[in-house]
């Protein structure tokens, strides 16, 4: 089973200030499923990144995914008001097929 | 546009079975294009997938989970359900439905607002 892990649980950063979200899986995983969403509270969340590095539709750029292997990150640019929410990273194994979800990133304003 | 709407009981009592239904609307739930998933978040915690099915009824369950865990897919009413079996506290959690897509590599691109359910006495 693969575990998700993400760091730092809290980032506490200013509006304009880059964002760097980390995600660590247990194995080597395959990018192709590495998934990034958005949540905020008393909202579902949101699809921003998919297969890595993919912008879900209406995603603004400044949202960014890289990695591979066992490391991935999320990147924001620059910090708009609306962005501070809680971030998860997730995988989907496909033998047994199943998703695993990491724990999350609550970035906080400071 | 295509949505999703949870309909659930609201209130469970020990040990009884969870039902709910997912409703899409915009869009069918027979498109072999997109897989239909259950996912919950418990109070104050993060997301928990539960499991997922197909619109030929071909399902996948969380190990955890899998033991207790029925669903079944309606094309006539374009709907997904899940019942859970012997629910306790710990299934206390708001319960979303999620459209994953097979283009975006099976991500979950359309969510539902999510229905909470309280197992309690």
């Amino acid at each position: 089973e693969i575990v998700l892990t993400q760091s730092p649980g809290t980032l506490s950063l200013s509006p304009g200030e880059r964002a760097t979200l980390s995600c660590r899986a247990s194995q080597t995983v395959s990018g192709s499923y590495l998934a990034w969403y958005q949540q905020k509270p008393g909202q579902a969340p949101r699809l921003l990144i998919y297969s890595t590095s993919s912008r879900a539709t209406g995603i603004p750029d400044r949202f960014s995914g890289s990695g591979s292997g066992t490391d991935f990150t999320l990147n924001i640019s620059r910090l708009e008001p609306e962005d501070f929410a809680l971030y998860y990273c997730q995988h989907f194994d496909n033998s047994p097929p199943g998703f695993t979800f990491g724990p999350g990133t609550k970035v906080a304003i400071k | 546009q295509v949505q999703l709407q949870e309909s659930g009981p609201g209130l469970v009592e020990p040990s009884q079975t969870l039902s709910l239904t997912c409703t899409v609307s915009g869009g069918s739930v027979s498109s072999g294009a997109y897989s239909w998933t259950l996912i919950r978040q418990r109070p104050g915690k993060g997301l928990e997938w539960i499991g997922s099915i197909l619109y030929s009824g071909d399902t996948y369950h969380n190990p955890s989970l899998s033991s207790r865990i029925t669903m079944s897919v309606d094309t006539s009413d374009n709907q997904f359900s899940l019942m859970l079996a012997s629910v306790t506290a710990a299934d206390t959690a708001v319960y979303l439905c999620a459209r994953g897509n097979y283009g975006a590599y099976v991500a979950f691109d359309i969510w539902g607002q999510g229905t909470k359910v309280t197992v309690s006495s």
